[in-house]
């Protein structure tokens, strides 16, 4: 699995779009990056995942540049029940799901 | 409607006895794994059954047995709990099936809520 770099830590306005980044310069042709979400004491939520292009579903848009270098998951409006770890992954499709440490996204009011 | 779904939530336990966690996903997926995350919250795998045969066995002790019953089921079995034990499992699901729009492409994983298991 291609290594991903995420910011340990966000924060973000109630309301407000909130942009989260990360880098995966060794990801291969082959590999999607998938975006999870870990609220409290619950289990790992899927977001959305893309291969090249960009992708948006109800929950989020996943912008992926054009070397694929890097990515950005846009929560357009969030919430405080957003407020989770949110985990950007490179997989491929037969590797196995391998979380990193994720960013610690807090949603101030 | 819980799509995946184990029990119990909270197990406490000594040293030394012999626990299980059962696992349940009513999604139709043909692949389930389990997860483990410690007390620092880094999330790993530990097994990944498809269609009931094991297909992925990390670095894990002898004293935790998967065992799949049917396609819908994958629970952990833990003989001799330790301390080093304590930690929460999660459960998940996903499908490998290869369509033909997607081959290649293994489904997203659905995780349960975790079952947090205490060693005392």
């Amino acid at each position: 699995d291609a290594k991903t770099t995420q910011p340990p830590s966000m924060d973000c306005a109630e309301g407000r779009a909130a942009n989260l980044p990360c880098n995966h310069s060794t990801i291969s042709g082959n590999e999607y990056v998938y975006w999870y979400r870990q609220i409290h004491s619950q289990g790992p939520q899927y977001i959305i995942h893309g291969l090249k292009n960009n992708e948006t579903n109800e929950m989020a848009s996943l912008i992926i540049t054009e070397d694929r270098k890097s990515s950005t998951l846009i929560l357009p409006h969030a919430t405080l029940r957003d407020t989770a770890v949110y985990y950007c992954i490179a997989k491929g499709p037969r590797d196995k799901l391998t979380f990193g440490k994720g960013t610690l996204l807090t949603v101030n009011p | 409607d819980t799509a995946v779904s184990q029990t119990p939530k909270y197990l406490v336990t000594q040293m030394g006895n012999d626990k299980s966690i059962k696992c349940e996903q009513n999604l139709g997926h043909d692949t389930m794994y389990w997860y483990k995350q410690d007390s620092k919250k880094f999330l790993k795998i530990m097994f990944s059954y498809n269609n009931k045969e094991l297909i992925i066995n990390e670095t894990v002790p002898n004293r935790f047995s998967p065992k799949s019953p049917d396609k819908a089921h994958l629970n952990l079995h833990i003989n001799s709990l330790e301390l080093g034990d304590s930690a929460v499992y999660f459960c998940a699901s996903s499908s490998n099936r290869q369509g033909r729009r997607l081959r290649g492409y293994n489904s997203p994983l659905h995780f349960g809520n975790g079952t947090r298991l205490t060693v005392t």
